[in-house]
C-alpha cells in the first residue's frame, strides 16, 4: 500500500479559530512533509520531519506546528486561521530525507472565511 | 538555494498532439520527479528521473543533469491529460524539495 491518507478532505473555518488537519502513511517512511499549494503557485514546503526530528521553513515558523506521535502519523496545526490561509494543504512521505520518490496525499483543502 | 523554472507556463493543445513540458534548475539535483496535480489538486507522481530518458506508457521524461534541465514528452494527448505538471528537485543531502510553478496543459477535444 503505496497511499499516504489526509484528513478532512475539505475543511471550512472561521478567522481566528484553529484548524487541525491530520496526515497517515503505512509505508514505514522515515520523513513526512507538508506542503502548501495555492493555485498558480509551486508547492510551498511548510515543514517536515525526519524520524522525530521537525524541521520547519524559517518564514512560516510562527504560522504552523506539527506533531508526530508515531512513526505513521503526522499533524499540521493552524492556532488561529487567518485568510491567508486557504490553501490545500498536501501531506507527503518518502523513505529518507533526499534521494526517494515523494508520495503525496490527496490534499486537504482549507477555505478560511 | 534551488530554483525551479518550468515552460511554458500553459499549453493549450488539440487532442492527438504531442506535448512538451520543460523544468530548469539552478544546481546540481539528484532527484527529479515529475507531477501531476488533478483539477481537484491532488498531486500524483508520474516518474522519477534525475538522469537519462525514461518512459511510461505515452511518457516520456529526459533529463540532462550536466545541463540542469528535464522535459516531459505526452504523446497523442488526450482530453484527460488536462492538468497541472509539476517538477520537483532534490539534492543528496539536502532536506528540501523544491517545486516549479507547473504547466498547465489543457487538451480540447
Amino acid at each position: 500500500d503505496t497511499t499516504v491518507k489526509q484528513n478532512p478532505r475539505y475543511k471550512l473555518a472561521r478567522v481566528g479559530k484553529p484548524v487541525n488537519l491530520i496526515c497517515s502513511q503505512t509505508m514505514n517512511h522515515d520523513t513526512m512533509y507538508w506542503y502548501q499549494k495555492k493555485p498558480n503557485q509551486a508547492p510551498k514546503l511548510l515543514l517536515f520531519y525526519y524520524d522525530k526530528i521537525l524541521n520547519r521553513e524559517a518564514d512560516t515558523f510562527e504560522k504552523f506546528q506539527s506533531s508526530r506521535p508515531n512513526n505513521s502519523f503526522c499533524s499540521l496545526y493552524i492556532g488561529s486561521a487567518g485568510l491567508e490561509y486557504s490553501a490545500m494543504y498536501l501531506c507527503a512521505s518518502s523513505r529518507e530525507i533526499s534521494g526517494n520518490t515523494l508520495y503525496f496525499g490527496e490534499g486537504s483543502r482549507l477555505i478560511v472565511v | 538555494g534551488q530554483q525551479v523554472q518550468q515552460s511554458p507556463s500553459s499549453l493549450v493543445l488539440q487532442e492527438g498532439e504531442n506535448a512538451e513540458l520543460q523544468c530548469n534548475f539552478s544546481s546540481t539535483a539528484t532527484q527529479l520527479q515529475w507531477f501531476y496535480q488533478s483539477p481537484g489538486g491532488s498531486l500524483v507522481s508520474l516518474l522519477s528521473n534525475p538522469s537519462g530518458t525514461k518512459h511510461t506508457g505515452r511518457l516520456t521524461s529526459t533529463t540532462v543533469t550536466k545541463e540542469r534541465r528535464s522535459s516531459l514528452h505526452i504523446s497523442s494527448s488526450q482530453t484527460t491529460d488536462s492538468g497541472t505538471y509539476l517538477c520537483a528537485i532534490g539534492s543528496y543531502g539536502n532536506e528540501k524539495i523544491t517545486f516549479g510553478a507547473g504547466t498547465k496543459l489543457t487538451i480540447k477535444p
